[in-house]
């Protein structure tokens, strides 16, 4: 699985968007970036994932660059139930032979009233 | 409602004294797994399984069984509890040939 680099965390005003980076410099051209988060204690909650278009779904939008070496989660209009450790996660499509994923630091993201 | 369950969410015991923890999911899922999160290590996989009776050794398998007689239940047993075993343990499943997990609540174990 790829490298990846997030900030270890970052404040953002309720109701405002929240722009989470990840940077992935040595992605493979089979990789997808995934996106999970967890709230204090938690089970991961899966958000999105894409390879190299943009996507959006209920939860968020994802932009990927050009380049695919680096990403950007969105949420569109954070609010205090959004505060959670957001990780990013680069990586093949899970094959027949297990299921891994490893979490790496992640970014710490308070919602603020 | 489509969820992973595990039992219980938390747990205190003393050392040595056998224990299970239920995973159950109602999604049809054939994958399913154990993780544990200890603070500064992340996540790390237990073990996995890929369908009935079909199990596998992930990262760090010591002291653990698992077992897989039914689709939908995929248990954790510690059959001699020890204190380094005090963690947040996770079960998650997904599809064949699906690309997201899905993860349980979590179960908080204290061996003593």
């Amino acid at each position: 699985d790829a490298k990846t680099t997030q900030p270890p965390s970052m404040d953002c005003a309720e109701g405002r968007a929240a722009n989470l980076p990840c940077n992935h410099s040595t992605i493979s051209g089979n990789e997808y970036v995934y996106w999970y988060r967890q709230i204090h204690s938690q089970g991961p909650q899966y958000i999105i994932h894409g390879l190299k278009n943009n996507e959006t779904n209920e939860m968020a939008s994802l932009i990927i660059t050009e380049d695919r070496k680096s990403s950007t989660l969105i949420l569109p209009h954070a609010t205090l139930r959004d505060t959670a450790v957001y990780y990013c996660i680069v990586r093949e499509p899970f094959k027949a032979a297990g299921n891994k994923l490893t979490f790496g630091g992640g970014t710490r993201v308070l919602v603020k009233p | 409602e489509a969820q992973v369950t595990q039992n219980p969410r938390y747990l205190i015991t003393v050392t040595g004294k056998k224990l299970t923890v239920t995973c159950s999911q109602n999604m049809n899922h054939e994958y399913m797994s154990w993780y544990r999160q200890d603070p500064g290590l992340g996540l790390r996989q237990i073990y996995y399984s890929m369908n009935v009776e079909v199990t596998d050794k992930g990262d760090v398998p010591e002291g653990y069984k698992v077992s897989r007689k039914e689709k939908r239940n995929f248990p954790l047993i510690l059959e001699s509890p020890s204190p380094n075993q005090t963690s947040l343990y996770f079960c998650a499943s997904r599809h064949a040939g699906a690309n997201v997990l899905t993860f349980g609540a979590g179960s908080r174990l204290t061996v003593l």
